[in-house]
């Protein structure tokens, strides 16, 4: 069965700082990767993904992702935090055949706050 | 504009009743899906369609039910037998293929008075 874990439930960082948010995954085939975003009270929105291709994957608000296989890793990062990045983070993973459907195993989420 | 309507945004149940959720997507998507969101916890699956008039159970189907009949729309009922549906409720849809984005609605929030 396909899992994926985060392990840091908060990460707390100064404004203007590097953020990372850690992703690990667990898959018997070849992964497909994605993070989201939720702010208080809303449905998530879509980051990036990783499908194939280069490892380092660029997506919405200045936000990258780095996949290693070797790690089985999937963190994500941005380079100069904002105040408006404070919100809740999710990584999920599908690597199901297509038979058993296209949905998303989540992992727990991590709470990210950005201080001025 | 294209996107995921969900309504009610908030909906107060009583015990014994059962409750449906609405879910109206006009991305043209084949998939579409339920989770469940509780506080300080990631999502899990409820139900997920692939396409009109099929549906799956996904991990925590019990005391829930779905219909499609049309492409665009999968409302979910929270039965009585849902114990503790007290919860955050989010509808996704996606196209069909692996590689595919699941694209959330703005979510609903249930709550047992």
């Amino acid at each position: 069965a396909q899992s994926v874990a985060q392990p840091e439930d908060q990460v707390n960082v100064a404004e203007g700082n590097p953020l990372t948010v850690k992703c690990t995954y667990s898959v018997s085939g070849n992964p497909y990767l994605f993070w989201y975003v939720q702010y208080p009270n809303r449905g998530l929105q879509f980051l990036l993904k990783y499908i194939t291709g280069d490892n380092l994957v660029k997506g919405s608000y200045g936000f990258e992702a780095e996949f290693n296989k070797s790690q089985t890793s999937f963190h994500l990062k941005k380079p100069s935090a904002l105040v408006s990045d404070s919100a809740l983070y999710f990584c999920a993973v599908r690597d199901l055949p297509k038979a058993a459907g296209n949905k998303l195993t989540f992992g727990g989420g991590t709470r990210v706050l950005v201080k001025p | 504009d294209g996107g995921i309507t969900q309504s009610p945004k908030y909906l107060f149940r009583k015990e014994g009743q059962n409750v449906t959720l609405s879910c109206e997507q006009n991305l043209n998507h084949d998939a579409m899906y339920w989770y469940r969101q509780d506080p300080g916890q990631g999502l899990r699956l409820i139900y997920y369609s692939q396409i009109v008039n099929d549906f799956q159970k996904g991990d925590i189907a019990e005391g829930y039910s779905v219909s499609r009949e049309k492409k665009e729309s999968f409302p979910l009922t929270v039965t009585s037998a849902q114990k503790n549906p007290t919860a955050f409720y989010l509808c996704a849809s996606s196209d069909a293929g692996r590689g595919n984005t699941i694209y959330f609605g703005e979510g609903s929030w249930l709550t047992v008075v």
